[in-house]
């Protein structure tokens, strides 16, 4: 069965470190693939996608994402993330025909 | 806002009630979503509606009773509810149902339905 795993449930961060929250997925094929984030109290929203092109995405509030096909994944990176970013993070794959399966989720708490 | 607009924000229902959650989306897409999300747990896909016709159904129990007037309505109507389907249920919407396009799924804010 088609799957997307995160294996970050919990990431603690201290203001400026750096951010990388995995993603993998078990397709074959063409897939499209997306973050999504979800602010405490908040709806969740689009942070960035890829569905062709250049593999490395860049998205909203200085995000960017990798897709390596070789390696199914899909990793979210920022370089310093800020206490606004505490939010939970979810991976999501699609392809044709088909609707978006998501991630578990990865809850980031950054310390200011 | 999102432009998907989900009613009431919060339910809580005995087991032997009926009720239902209410989504509108004002975005003009023929694709709209019901998902369920858990604690601990990926968000479920329950049901696709494409131009009002369903699409998807993801094994959902019969206690969960989907229905689509029109492109932009979506009810969810629950019946004879357990404990365990306590969750936040968000309704979504894209231009298509499917991912040839690469499209972009907006979500509502979420019904936070406690099934006592």
């Amino acid at each position: 069965a088609q799957s997307v795993s995160q294996h970050n449930h919990h990431v603690i961060l201290s203001e400026a470190a750096s951010l990388e929250l995995g993603c993998n997925y078990s397709y074959g094929g063409t897939v499209n693939l997306f973050w999504y984030v979800q602010y405490p109290g908040q709806h969740l929203q689009l942070l960035l996608k890829y569905f062709s092109g250049d593999p490395l995405v860049k998205g909203i509030k200085g995000f960017e994402a990798e897709f390596i096909k070789s390696k199914f994944s899909f990793n979210l990176r920022k370089p310093s993330v800020q206490w606004s970013d505490t939010a939970e993070y979810f991976c999501a794959v699609g392809q044709a025909g088909t609707a978006l399966i998501f991630g578990k989720g990865t809850t980031l708490s950054v310390s200011s | 806002e999102t432009g998907v607009t989900q009613t009431p924000r919060h339910l809580v229902m005995g087991m032997t009630n009926k009720k239902s959650l209410k989504c509108e989306q004002h975005l003009g897409h023929n694709a709209m979503y019901w998902y369920k999300q858990s604690a601990k747990k990926p968000l479920e896909l329950m049901f696709v509606y494409s131009l009002e016709e369903r699409v998807e159904n993801n094994s959902v129990p019969s206690r969960f009773s989907p229905e689509c007037p029109n492109s932009s309505h979506l009810f969810l109507h629950l019946h004879t509810l357990q404990p365990e389907d306590s969750a936040l249920y968000l309704c979504a919407s894209s231009q298509d149902p499917g991912q040839a396009s690469g499209n972009t799924i907006y979500f509502g804010e979420g019904s936070w339905l406690t099934v006592v």
